[in-house]
């Protein structure tokens, strides 16, 4: 079964400040994808970054890079710079390639607040 | 705007009434799945098409949940004879449907209110 796990209910930032998030995950699949989303106070979930199982190097996509640790099966999402508009909660799934394999299995998310 | 679009945003209900949701996906999407969020959690899947077939199904896709996209294009959830633990965020998403890098992309939800 996959599980994924984001022990930090809530960060707080300094503006222009880096901040990381947390995620660590569980999957017996040897070949997975690792996402993250975005979901402001509107509801709306905005991906952000994509890690594939096999990446070698680290994703990143303008002010967020994510921190890839396979041993470890940890993926923290690295916010650089952070805006007041980053402020929101931010979900961790996974999606892996056995049974299932079509949808996306969530974390419990971290609420992020930036503080001007 | 050529996002995944929810209707209604909004829907409160009283408790034992039916209510119908409705998604259109991003125009060249294959595949489109409906996830349930409820307070203080991360979405949980609940169903997923490839085109018109709906080709996986989740537990917590009880019998009074029932899913459609007929013409492989937008899809409906039905919820009959509301609970009120049927209250939550549901979202639905699309994608191209290709392998390992395929991403899926979100709507804006439609948050039922069961009183």
């Amino acid at each position: 079964a996959q599980k994924i796990t984001q022990t930090q209910p809530g960060m707080f930032v300094q503006e222009k400040e880096a901040v990381t998030l947390d995620c660590t995950y569980d999957t017996s699949d040897p070949s997975y994808g690792l996402f993250w989303y975005k979901q402001p106070s509107s509801g709306e979930m905005i991906f952000l970054i994509y890690q594939g199982s096999y990446d070698q190097q680290n994703a990143t996509e303008g002010r967020y890079s994510l921190n890839f640790q396979k041993a470890r099966k940890s993926a923290n999402l690295v916010i650089s710079a952070s805006q007041l508009g980053d402020s929101a909660m931010y979900f961790c799934a996974m999606r892996a390639s056995g049974a299932g394999a079509n949808n996306l299995f969530f974390g419990t998310g971290t609420r992020l607040t930036v503080i001007p | 705007d050529t996002g995944v679009s929810q209707d209604p945003r909004h829907k409160i209900t009283k408790r034992g009434q039916n209510v119908t949701f409705r998604c259109d996906p991003i125009s060249e999407h294959n595949r489109l799945y409906w996830y349930r969020q409820t307070l203080g959690q991360g979405p949980e899947f609940l169903t997923y098409f490839q085109n018109e077939a709906q080709l996986e199904k989740s537990r917590l896709l009880s019998d009074r949940f029932s899913a459609e996209r007929p013409k492989g294009s937008f899809s409906t959830l039905e919820i009959q004879r509301t609970e009120q633990g049927d209250s939550a965020m549901y979202l639905c998403a699309s994608s191209f449907g290709l392998a390992d890098t395929d991403t899926q992309y979100f709507g804006p939800g439609t948050r039922l209110t069961v009183l």
